[in-house]
Order: C-alpha cells, then sequence, then structure tokens
C-alpha cells in the first residue's frame, strides 16, 4: 500500500499522560501536514513540514504539541500532558510539492484522553 | 476572516438521482479548491480539484463548478449510489494548506 500511514490508529489514554503518533507520508512526497477533527467538525490545520523544516504552527497547537520530521520522511507528533480536550481525530495528509497541489490523508489517529 | 462553509448540513436523496452539494467561500484570492469525501471512521478521500482559471471540471460521475464572481463551488454528483453516502467538504488552498468547511452528510435511500 503506497497510501499515507499512520500509527495507532486508536489511542485511549488518561487525563495527564504523554501521547505520540507517527505518520509514513507517501513517498517523495515532500510535504506534511498535520490536522485536528472533531465530530461534526471539518479538519483543522495544526501544522506542516516541508521535508524537514517545519514552516507554520497553528494557534491552536499550545506549548504542549510537537511535531517533528527529522529526516524529512515519517513526522511523529506528540501531545504531552493531555487533557479532555485533546480527544480527537488527527489526520496525517502528504502532497507531492511545494504549493497548490491535492493533499493526501490517512486514515487519522483517534485519540481518547479519559 | 477566511472562511469556508456549506449550505446545507444534511441532504437526503434517492438512488440513481443525481446529488448537488454546495459551499461558499469568501477569500477572493483563493485559487485552488477540491472536495473531499469522509466515510465514518476514515480519512478524507479525495474526489476532485478545480483551479480558479477553470469554472467546470468533470471526473468519473462528478462535477465541480466553481463561480469566482459570487465564490461559490458545487459538487455534482450523477445518478447517486448507496455507496456515496458520506460526508462532503470542500476546501480551500489559502497559504498553503488547505482550509475546510463543516461539511454535508450525504444520504442515499432506496
Amino acid at each position: 500500500d503506497t497510501g499515507v500511514s499512520q500509527d495507532p490508529r486508536h489511542k485511549i489514554t488518561k487525563r495527564g499522560q504523554n501521547v505520540t503518533f507517527r505518520c509514513d507520508p507517501i513517498s517523495e512526497h515532500n510535504r506534511l501536514y498535520w490536522y485536528r477533527q472533531t465530530l461534526g467538525q471539518g479538519p483543522e490545520f495544526l501544522t506542516y513540514f516541508q521535508n524537514e523544516a517545519q514552516l507554520e504552527k497553528s494557534r491552536l497547537l499550545s506549548d504542549r504539541f510537537s511535531a517533528e520530521r527529522p529526516k524529512g520522511s515519517f513526522s511523529t507528533l506528540e501531545i504531552q500532558r493531555t487533557e479532555q480536550g485533546d480527544s480527537a481525530m488527527y489526520l496525517c495528509a502528504s502532497s507531492y510539492r511545494a504549493t497548490n497541489e491535492k493533499l493526501f490523508f490517512g486514515s487519522g489517529t483517534q485519540l481518547s484522553v479519559l | 476572516g477566511e472562511s469556508v462553509g456549506l449550505h446545507l448540513p444534511t441532504l437526503s436523496v434517492q438512488e440513481g438521482d443525481n446529488s448537488i452539494i454546495n459551499c461558499a467561500y469568501s477569500n477572493s484570492a483563493s485559487d485552488y479548491f477540491i472536495w473531499y469525501k469522509q466515510e465514518s471512521g476514515k480519512g478524507p478521500q479525495f474526489i476532485i480539484d478545480i483551479r480558479s482559471n477553470m469554472d467546470k471540471r468533470q471526473g468519473q460521475r462528478v462535477t465541480v463548478l466553481l463561480n469566482k464572481t459570487v465564490k461559490h463551488l458545487s459538487l455534482q454528483i450523477a445518478a447517486t449510489q448507496p455507496g456515496d453516502s458520506a460526508v462532503y467538504f470542500c476546501a480551500e488552498f489559502n497559504t498553503d494548506k488547505l482550509i475546510f468547511g463543516t461539511g454535508t452528510r450525504l444520504q442515499v435511500f432506496p
């Protein structure tokens, strides 16, 4: 399968714990995006990378959130000291070129914070 | 600020009929738009895109229309099938990222 892969698919954690999600983009895609989606809403932009450089972070991304893409391939999104309000679907997407190109999404990681 | 919105939260159509899903956008400088389909528990799936130098684009059973004068997009699905049941989002490419609206749920009944 050559699509965007996300792991895990589901994560249940207790409030205050740290969680980390992984995204493997389509190979040769140099842009990688993270979005968050809550029930009944459209995906909200969190951050994106051009190769290994993180070029933009949304105001939604508090200090508890950090994303990396160390070698310009896979990316990780870490949430520290999780809160119940962090419960959402976290989506990763990638695109081939710099801008104005279609994004291909993974199946997401569903996070539940108890 | 910029926003992408949809006129109807839910659309119910009979199998075999054509469906039309509408979307309004507010940023007149946007020049690239995408329609996505999202099924329950899955990520958004690309359907069709259109650039601002076009007013119509056709795919397999789908057509996207763009009216830049009134900043309006529509997605037309021909001969709607039960497998088309999903939430549909239009998204606007703005400053290197896609901005999504809240979506329209399409329900197909026999």
